[in-house]
C-alpha cells in the first residue's frame, strides 16, 4: 500500500484556518485520498475524500496537487471542537480496508 | 451517534477468561469490519466481513475469533488473551466492498484490559 506521511502535530487557534498537510509520493493512479479524524475518546469519523479535484464539503475542503503527489485539508474555521487527530489515508479502487497511519494531532488554542 | 454501537464499552478481563464484544450497525450496511487501536500504535484492520462471509483475517492470533451472524451483527469472542491485548476495539461498518467511495462508520470503541 502507497504511504502517507503526516507531521505528527499542529497547533491553531480558534475561528482561524488550518491548513493540514500530507506527502503521498508513491500515490498510485487508482488511489483515492480520504480523510478521517478521531476525536478523543471517539472512534474515526469521516471527513471527506477525492481522486484529482479539490472536494469541498461542510466539515473541510480537499486541496489536491496536479502531480497527486501531495495534499492538504483545510478547515476554514477551526473551533475547539475540531480538536483531533486528522488521518490521510490512500484508499486503492479495488482495496476494502483503511490503512491508518499516525496522524497528525490538532491542538486549537482559545 | 454514528449508527455503529459497541458494547460494553470498557471491559476488564483476566487472561484465562472468555468474554465477547458486541457491535450492532442500524444503517442497513453489509460490510462490517473489527479494527485494534493500541497506545502508540495506528489502527491496525484485524477483520472484514461481507454479507456475514469473512473477506480478510489480517493475520490476527487465533485467540481472537470473530462472528457475523447477520450482516448488522458482529462479535469478537476473546480467549486466553494477553496483557499486551489491550486495547481499544473499533467496530466499522460500510454499505458494501468494492467502492473506494464508501464511506466507513466507526463505533465508539469498546476499551479493553487484559489483566
Amino acid at each position: 500500500d502507497a504511504k502517507t506521511t503526516q507531521p505528527n502535530s499542529m497547533e491553531s487557534n480558534e475561528e482561524e484556518p488550518v491548513h493540514l498537510p500530507c506527502n503521498h509520493s508513491t500515490i498510485s493512479g487508482t488511489d483515492y485520498i480520504h480523510w478521517y479524524r478521531q476525536l478523543p475518546s471517539q472512534g474515526p469519523e469521516y471527513v471527506i475524500h477525492g481522486l484529482t479535484s479539490n472536494v469541498n464539503n461542510r466539515m473541510a475542503s480537499l486541496a489536491i496537487a496536479e502531480d497527486r503527489k501531495s495534499s492538504t485539508l483545510i478547515l476554514h474555521r477551526a473551533t475547539l471542537r475540531d480538536a483531533a487527530v486528522y488521518y490521510c489515508i490512500l484508499r486503492d479502487y479495488n482495496n476494502n480496508d483503511m490503512r491508518f497511519g499516525a496522524g497528525t494531532r490538532l491542538t486549537v488554542k482559545p | 451517534e454514528t449508527g455503529v454501537t459497541q458494547t460494553p464499552r470498557h471491559l476488564v478481563m483476566g487472561m484465562t477468561n472468555k468474554k465477547s464484544l458486541k457491535c450492532e450497525q442500524h444503517l442497513g450496511h453489509n460490510a462490517m469490519y473489527w479494527y485494534k487501536q493500541s497506545a502508540k500504535k495506528p489502527l491496525e484492520l484485524m477483520f472484514v466481513y461481507n454479507f456475514k462471509e469473512q473477506t480478510e483475517n489480517n493475520s490476527v492470533p487465533s485467540r481472537f475469533s470473530p462472528e457475523c451472524p447477520n450482516s448488522s451483527h458482529l462479535f469478537l469472542h476473546l480467549h486466553t488473551l494477553q496483557p499486551e491485548d489491550s486495547a481499544l476495539y473499533l467496530c466499522a461498518s460500510s454499505q458494501d466492498l468494492g467502492r473506494v467511495g464508501n464511506t466507513i462508520y466507526f463505533g465508539e470503541g469498546s476499551w479493553l484490559t487484559v489483566v
